[in-house]
């Protein structure tokens, strides 16, 4: 397995550019996550999703979007890129309580840049 | 709403020694998971340990083990035998499970250095 796969590694936008962050699961995962992760803090959640067709905010939505049209893949949407989505970006996904212990498996991360 | 507090923003333990990390947690919920995960200068988050609220043996992992005080909401790390791999940012996570809830809330983490 490959577990969580996210690209890109690395993206430098500019103000106003749009552009979709990559992640993909091949555990059969239900739940999937992002997060981002500014310089020496915790992570914020984003978006989640608890399957297919299914996704909700987090604590900071504003200025992202998501989908989920397979178990696989959940794409993050950012539209009009601005400075304070510079940040690191991580994709997370999880079994729901009766497959497994709920832990997180986390993709390696995009670090984004806004100028 | 549940929280999550990590006090020690950074702490030093010399190789082969013992630290402990501390995680304090506010809930109203009887039935959760912690976690506590490492990430290293790579960035990767890694699963180091987790307890399931309802279980009242302390979990261990190698040289990883926790201290799970319910009643006090206190989720401490200790890692023996520290070695230079640890050096890492580690943070403390809460999983509620309570029905229709699939949010994970993090601490704001620990930085670790390891002296040799």
């Amino acid at each position: 397995n490959a577990g969580v796969t996210q690209t890109p590694k690395f993206r430098i936008l500019k103000i106003g550019q749009s552009m979709t962050l990559q992640c993909t699961q091949d555990m059969n995962h239900n739940y999937m996550y992002w997060y981002r992760q500014d310089p020496g803090m915790g992570l914020k959640l984003i978006y989640y999703s608890v399957g297919a067709g299914i996704t909700d905010k987090g604590e900071v939505p504003n200025g992202y979007n998501v989908s989920r049209s397979t178990t696989e893949d959940f794409p993050l949407r950012l539209e009009l890129a601005a400075p304070s989505q510079t940040s690191v970006y991580f994709c997370a996904s999880s079994f729901p309580r009766d497959r497994g212990y709920y832990e997180q498996y986390f993709g390696p991360g995009t670090r984004l840049t806004v100028t | 709403a549940q929280t999550v507090t990590q006090s020690q923003p950074e702490m030093s333990v010399q190789e082969a020694e013992t630290v402990t990390l501390s995680c304090t947690y506010d809930t109203s919920e009887s039935d959760y998971y912690l976690f506590w995960y490492k990430q290293p200068p790579s960035r990767q988050m890694i699963l180091v340990i987790r307890q399931e609220a309802y279980k009242q043996q302390n979990a261990t992992e190698n040289r990883f083990s926790v201290n799970f005080q319910k009643a006090a909401k206190s989720f401490s790390l200790k890692i023996s035998d520290s070695q230079l791999g640890d050096a890492a940012m580690y943070f403390c996570a809460y999983r509620s499970l309570t029905s229709g809830t699939y949010k994970y809330i993090f601490g704001t983490g620990t930085r670790l250095k390891v002296l040799a």
